[in-house]
């Protein structure tokens, strides 16, 4: 069966500092990928998908960076967070077509 | 731009009644709509989907109606329950675009 690990669970970071949340899926290939942030009263917000390796299409533009260096390996990055970037991040994995599987989500705080 | 709209932020039902979540969606090209429910800290889990060939779909104690007309689709939730309190999420997507546009939720309570 198939599975999606996202870690960690919570981070709390400083303004300025990097970010690097990882994700991974076990148990089907060349799955579609996503990056989710949920926001307050914004719903669930699509960042990045990927539809193979390096791969990428960003949705909203803003601090972030997504990467996909391996078939079901993907990593949201930042340089700098800003306080903004504060929010509940969930990794997807899906086929467009069906239904797409969420992984636990982190909460970022950045302070 | 809000593609995928859910107009009542929250809801409250009594446990054993009917709960109804509603959607609006703006894009025409949407064929395969989803329900995903949410608890606190944690990811969303999918509950009943519904391609745009169908305008109902039914799994247990929830099904799905779609009005393609209308741009409209709603979750109902019969009997409901307290574990049934959380946040529910529509999502849709387009044939060949590989994206889920998902709503803002509606937080459901289920009072016992």
């Amino acid at each position: 069966s198939q599975t999606i690990h996202q870690w960690p669970a919570t981070l709390v970071q400083p303004v300025g500092s990097p970010l690097s949340l990882e994700c991974t899926v076990e148990g089907t290939s060349n799955p579609n990928l996503y990056w989710y942030r949920q926001a307050a009263g914004r719903g669930l917000q699509l960042l990045f998908y990927s539809v193979g390796i390096g791969q990428i299409s960003s949705e909203v533009p803003q601090n972030l960076s997504a990467s996909r260096p391996q078939d079901r390996q993907f990593i949201l990055s930042s340089k700098k967070l800003l306080l903004s970037d504060s929010g509940f991040y969930l990794c997807a994995w899906g086929r467009g077509d069906t239904e797409a599987f969420f992984g636990q989500g982190t909460r970022l705080t950045v302070v | 731009d809000q593609q995928v709209k859910q107009n009542s932020p929250s809801l409250s039902v009594q446990e054993g009644r009917i709960s109804i979540l509603n959607c609006d969606y703006t894009n025409s090209m949407f064929d395969y709509f989803l329900w995903y429910k949410k608890y606190p800290a944690e990811g969303p889990t999918f509950l009943i989907s519904i391609s745009s060939i169908k305008d109902k779909n039914e799994d247990g104690r929830f099904t799905v109606f779609l009005n393609k007309s209308a741009k409209h689709l709603s979750l109902h939730i019969v009997p409901s329950q307290p574990g049934d309190s959380a946040v529910y999420f529509c999502a849709a997507s387009a044939e060949g675009t590989y994206k889920y546009i998902f709503g803002t939720g509606t937080r459901l309570k289920v009072l016992a």
